[in-house]
């Protein structure tokens, strides 16, 4: 079965301080893929990154950045230097080999005090 | 531009009606998705399509009706069946498979 958790329901930063969102997964698929996107208030998803399993470099775009960990079937997110904007519910998902469905864990809601 | 529509942004319903929340894609993309939301909670999908004339249940998919005619719309019916329908629901698209998902704005159901 393929799962993914977000073990941090709600995190509270104030604005300037760097914030890691953790997420763990769990796959049998020897091939699958991992994203994270961003829900604002607006409740729209908006895509943020996609990795592939047999990648494992890590990825920076801004103040984003992603490290991704097959040993430890991790894909944390961190938000450098946070700002208010970045307030949102930030989900994680994964995708095997089900048709690209995606798994989504539960949701991180950031809050960015300024 | 390019993106994903869904119609309405709120509906409501009284109990016992059997209700369509359209979505609507111009991306040529050949996947299409249904998810439901509930607060606090992250995405279940209800069905999806990877071409037209076909779909497939997701994990939540009873009370619940699609079709795909075109490749351009996906739409959703919420039947009298879903017992407990008040979420919000977005449609989502892809290229297919490995390719991330796109979503629209979503439609906020609520059952009176």
């Amino acid at each position: 079965a393929q799962k993914v958790t977000q073990a941090q329901t709600e995190i509270s930063v104030v604005e300037k301080e760097d914030v890691t969102l953790d997420c763990v997964y769990e796959t049998r698929d020897t091939t699958y893929y991992l994203f994270w996107y961003k829900q604002p208030p607006s409740g729209e998803l908006v895509f943020l990154i996609r990795r592939n399993s047999f990648d494992e470099q890590n990825e920076i775009s801004g103040r984003y950045s992603w490290n991704f960990q097959k040993s430890t079937s991790s894909f944390n997110f961190t938000i450098t230097a946070s700002q208010v904007v970045d307030s949102a519910v930030y989900f994680c998902a994964l995708s095997g080999r089900g048709g690209g469905k995606l798994i989504f864990g539960q949701g991180t809601e950031l809050s960015v005090k300024p | 531009d390019g993106g994903i529509t869904q119609s309405p942004k709120y509906l409501f319903r009284k109990e016992g009606q059997n209700v369509t929340l359209s979505c609507e894609q111009n991306l040529n993309h050949d996947a299409m998705y249904w998810y439901r939301q509930d607060p606090g909670q992250g995405l279940r999908l209800i069905y999806y399509s990877q071409i037209v004339n076909d779909f497939q249940k997701g994990d939540i998919a009873e009370g619940y009706s699609v079709s795909r005619e075109k490749k351009e719309s996906f739409p959703l019916t919420v039947t009298s069946a879903q017992k407990n329908p008040t979420a919000f629901y977005l449609c989502a698209s892809n290229l297919g498979l490995a390719n991330e998902q796109f979503f629209g704005p979503g439609t906020r159901l609520t059952v009176l």
